[in-house]
C-alpha cells in the first residue's frame, strides 16, 4: 500500500541535541511539506520542497533544517536552536506542488523535552 | 498572521443532531480542503473544493464553497459518535505553495 511514514512515533531531546524525524514515500509525489502543530493552534508550515535537492523555509523555520536527496525521503532536523521544540509533527507530500492538489499525511512524531 | 479562520473552536452535540463547522479567508481561495484528525494522529483528506458554489457529499457530511471563495463549510447531518475528532480547513492561498490551515474545530458527540 502506498503511503508516508513518519518515524520514530515518539521522540525524546535532551538539551543541547540535535535530532532527526523521519519521513518516507511512496506515492511518487513530487513534493513533501513539514508542519509543526501546537494546541490550539493549528498547523504551521516549517519547511516545504518541489523537487528534488530544493527546498524552501516557511512560516517558521527557524531552529529546523531539511534536506531533499531523495525523492522519497524529506528529513527533519530540530537543531539545539529550537527553543521549544516540543509538538506533534507531520509530514506530507502531493503529487505536484501548488494548486488543487490535496496533500496526504503521515502519521505523525511527537518530540518532548527531557 | 492567521490567514483562515475556523468556527467554531469546540462543538459538543448530540449524538443524533446536526451541525455545521465554518472556514473563512480574507483572500480568494484557489482550492479549499477539508480534513478530519483524530488526536495525536495524522490527518484524513475528506473533501476538496474549488469551484465558486460547489457542494460535495460524502456519506453524512456535505461541504460547500461560496461563490466568492472565501467561506465554506462542513456540515454533518445526523451526527454519530464516529465523527468525534479535530476537522481542519485548508487551503490554497499561493500557487506554488504549501497548504495554510484553520486551528481546526474539535467535534465530541454524545451518546
Amino acid at each position: 500500500d502506498g503511503g508516508i511514514t513518519q518515524s520514530p512515533k515518539y521522540l525524546f531531546r535532551k538539551e543541547g541535541q540535535n535530532v532527526t524525524l523521519s519521513c518516507e514515500q511512496n506515492l511518487n509525489h513530487d513534493a513533501m511539506y513539514w508542519y509543526r502543530q501546537d494546541p490550539g493552534q493549528g498547523l504551521r508550515l516549517i519547511y516545504y520542497s518541489q523537487i528534488v535537492n530544493d527546498f524552501q523555509k516557511g512560516d517558521i523555520a527557524e531552529g529546523y533544517s531539511v534536506s531533499r536527496e531523495k525523492k522519497e525521503s524529506f528529513p527533519l532536523t530540530v537543531t539545539s536552536a529550537q527553543k521549544n521544540p516540543t509538538a506533534f509533527y507531520l509530514c506530507a507530500s502531493s503529487i505536484v506542488p501548488g494548486l488543487a492538489q490535496p496533500q496526504h499525511f503521515g502519521d505523525g512524531t511527537r518530540l518532548s523535552i527531557l | 498572521s492567521q490567514e483562515l479562520e475556523q468556527s467554531p473552536q469546540s462543538l459538543i452535540v448530540q449524538e443524533g443532531k446536526n451541525l455545521t463547522i465554518n472556514c473563512t479567508s480574507s483572500k480568494t481561495l484557489y482550492g479549499l480542503y477539508w480534513y478530519k484528525q483524530k488526536y495525536g494522529e495524522g490527518l484524513i483528506f475528506l473533501m476538496m473544493l474549488q469551484k465558486g458554489g460547489e457542494e460535495k457529499s460524502h456519506e453524512k457530511i456535505t461541504a460547500k464553497l461560496d461563490e466568492k471563495k472565501q467561506q465554506s463549510s462542513l456540515h454533518i447531518t445526523a451526527s454519530q459518535p464516529s465523527h468525534a475528532g479535530i476537522y481542519l480547513c485548508g487551503a490554497d492561498i499561493q500557487a506554488g505553495t504549501a497548504l495554510i490551515f484553520g486551528k481546526g474545530t474539535t467535534l465530541s458527540v454524545s451518546s
